[in-house]
């Protein structure tokens, strides 16, 4: 069973760069047929797409992020990694890592979700 | 962009009763790209519906999809306990963008 699970530290400085890594398991994320994609939710609040990556690395991210965003993939170790640049409060929430099919776009799988709070 | 908007904000229902929610984009959307998600307090969203009236794996028969173009509606046919929850829905669009509604609370009366 297709298991993703999210990594990185909780809390980052403003201006500093958020870091987090999805371990893809229970299966492969170089199948041709999914996207994977990372989510965030600020407290209390809704979901917003951040960007998407295939297998062999193309990315497309959300036009009021893209910016600061780095998606990238390591496919030798079945995993992928969010970085997000100048960080403010606002970057403040639960950032959730999930599989997207090609053939549906919409995230059928996701991870637990891991709350990352910007503070000095 | 698309923007999704979501009605009513919250639903007030009993266990049993019958759920009806609205999602509204703000232009065309293809049926193909418009997803129903549940989110329970402390959980990850779970997908409900894609391509707007399929079910995913393992989602009841008491959830159902449906509209086109500009209107979509998510059926919930008899409320159990465990239904009470946050709704969202997303849809994917031009400009390879994926946007979601603000979500619709139902909870119990």
């Amino acid at each position: 069973q297709l298991q993703l699970q999210e990594s990185g530290p909780g809390l980052v400085k403003p201006s500093e760069t958020l870091s987090l890594t999805c371990t893809v398991s229970g299966g492969s994320i170089s199948s041709s047929s999914y996207y994977w994609g990372w989510i965030r939710q600020p407290p209390g609040k809704g979901l917003e797409w951040i960007g998407s990556i295939y297998y062999s690395g193309s990315t497309y991210y959300n036009p009021s992020l893209k910016s600061r965003v780095t998606i990238s993939v390591d496919t030798s170790k079945n995993q992928f990694s969010l970085k997000l640049s100048s960080v403010t409060a606002a970057d403040t929430a639960v950032y959730y890592c999930a599989r997207h099919p090609l053939a549906w776009d919409a995230f059928d799988i996701w991870g637990q979700g891991t709350m990352v709070t910007v503070s000095s | 962009e698309i923007v999704l908007t979501q009605s009513p904000g919250t639903l007030s229902l009993s266990p049993g009763e019958r759920a009806t929610l609205s999602c509204r984009a703000s232009q065309s959307v293809s049926s193909s790209y418009l997803a129903w998600y549940q989110q329970k307090p402390g959980q990850a969203p779970r997908l409900l519906i894609y391509g707007a009236s399929s079910r995913a794996t393992g989602i009841p028969d008491r959830f159902s999809g449906s509209g086109s173009g500009t209107d979509f509606t998510l059926t919930i046919s008899r409320l159990e306990p465990e239904d009470f929850a946050v709704y969202y829905c997303q849809q994917y669009g031009s400009s390879s963008l994926f946007t979601f509604g603000p979500g619709t609370k139902v909870d119990i009366k």
